[in-house]
């Protein structure tokens, strides 16, 4: 079993605020995917990464893969109230359909 | 389009009953995926269907845990004898194919008193 591990695991800061959280592993991976999940909602994807050191831009949110495949970060610059929710990486292995999630980084983002 | 659905929402159940939970997906999505969402963590990998083939169940904690997908649509977790470990959300996912992006339902929170 891999061990896949985020961080930081909660994170509440103001609105405007900059921040990164992380996706690490020994392990490495073909492609990962960072997934958003709000309270009562199943999770939404927002981006797929799959070269090393591949960097990609969605608005406000940057999301780099590491030039070894193991590790993935996202970072948020202004952060908004409407960016809070559970951050999750979810790496792929192999080939498999299936995801395998790491425990995810609750952000908080205060008005 | 509709997105995925699943019912029930929210679902108690006493220690020792059967429940089942059901899965609409998207129309014309292959591939179904379930996965546990214990509190505090990410979803966990349950078992995947390929139209009504169920190619991987290695996620499925006990033979408590049964799923299936007979028409290759609408997909049925039956969890019988349910123990307080069970409880969790519930997540079905569904792709156009195996490798393509997964859309989630909005789950279903089982609560086992």
């Amino acid at each position: 079993t891999q061990l896949l591990e985020q961080s930081p695991q909660f994170l509440s800061i103001q609105e405007g605020e900059n921040l990164t959280v992380y996706c690490n592993s020994s392990s490495v991976f073909s492609s990962l995917q960072w997934y958003r999940q709000e309270p009562g909602e199943g999770p939404v994807l927002l981006v797929t990464v799959v070269t090393g050191g591949e960097v990609k831009k969605l608005k406000r949110l940057t999301f780099q893969f590491g030039d070894a495949r193991k590790d993935s970060s996202l970072h948020i610059t202004a952060a908004q109230p409407g960016d809070t929710g559970l951050y999750l990486c979810a790496p792929r292995t192999t080939n498999a359909g299936k995801s395998t999630f790491g425990d995810g980084t609750t952000l908080t983002v205060k008005p | 389009g509709a997105g995925v659905s699943q019912s029930p929402r929210y679902k108690v159940a006493k220690r020792g009953q059967d429940v089942a939970l059901r899965c609409d997906p998207i129309s014309g999505h292959v591939s179904l995926f379930w996965y546990q969402q214990a509190l505090g963590q990410g979803p966990e990998f349950l078992t995947y269907f390929q139209n009504e083939a169920q190619l991987d169940k290695s996620g499925l904690p006990s033979d408590r845990f049964f799923a299936e997908r007979p028409e290759g649509s609408v997909s049925t977790l039956k969890i019988q004898r349910t123990q307080q470990e069970d409880s969790a959300v519930y997540l079905c996912a569904s792709s156009s194919r195996t490798f393509a992006e997964q859309y989630f339902g909005p789950g279903t929170r089982l609560t086992v008193t």
